[in-house]
């Protein structure tokens, strides 16, 4: 069973729209959680990363939040943009080891 | 910035070809990791490495190996390139110690073997 699970797996918006993705974890000991955004054929780029005493952290438009008592984290995208369609992974750090989402896909139409 | 770079974007390898990728990290970053990310599998580590001269096999070493001579350098080796070695390659480098902090990907690398 995958340790880290995101929904949904693949999410449409119009542009200017709000969105939420969901990340919900069981890895144990937690030492951190990230989201990283992936445009199409490039590496992965870190957005935001918050430690279990942290509750929300932002980067511009996107914002984290974490639930470390129920373990789950939420990627928030305001006002969103063509160039935001992108995969979007949840990976959680167990002491030297991260462990990855299978990622949400997500697509801004104009 | 950090940068880690990954000296091919796209590489295209005949079958039973041996495939070098090689990456360089410029922020003396004591980890460095490859992982293959194949759709609906998600990024999957093939190996990783604590400092120079040290690896470590990942969830899916098989078919791998690595070389790291120099800090700031490390390198997969396909010994023998097979179909089912298609995939993205990423390399990815951090600070020692718990949390991974500094972790930075590099662009990738998309293999395609023929």
């Amino acid at each position: 069973k995958n340790q880290v699970e995101q929904s949904p797996q693949s999410l449409i918006i119009l542009e200017g729209k709000n969105c939420t993705l969901q990340c919900n974890y069981t890895v144990s000991p937690f030492s951190n959680l990230r989201w990283y955004k992936q445009d199409t054929g490039r590496g992965p780029v870190s957005l935001t990363i918050m430690t279990f005493s942290e509750n929300t952290k932002s980067n511009g438009r996107y914002t984290a939040t974490l639930d470390a008592d129920t373990k789950q984290s939420s990627l928030h995208i305001t006002a969103s943009q063509l160039s935001d369609s992108a995969s979007y992974i949840c990976v959680v750090s167990e002491a030297q080891k991260l462990v990855f989402g299978q990622g949400t896909r997500l697509t801004i139409n104009p | 910035d950090v940068k880690v770079t990954q000296s091919s974007r796209y590489l295209v390898k005949r079958t039973g070809e041996k495939v070098f990728l090689e990456c360089v990290q410029d922020m003396d970053h004591e980890n460095m990791f490859w992982y293959r990310q194949d759709p609906g599998l998600g990024l999957r580590l093939i190996y990783f490495s604590y400092d120079v001269k040290m690896k470590e096999k990942g969830d899916i070493p098989e078919g791998y190996s690595v070389s790291r001579e120099k800090k700031e350098r490390f390198s997969l080796i396909l010994e023998s390139a097979s179909t089912n070695q298609t995939s993205m390659y990423l390399c990815a480098s951090s600070f020692t110690g718990t949390g991974n902090y500094g972790y930075t990907f590099g662009s990738g690398t998309r293999l395609t073997v023929v």
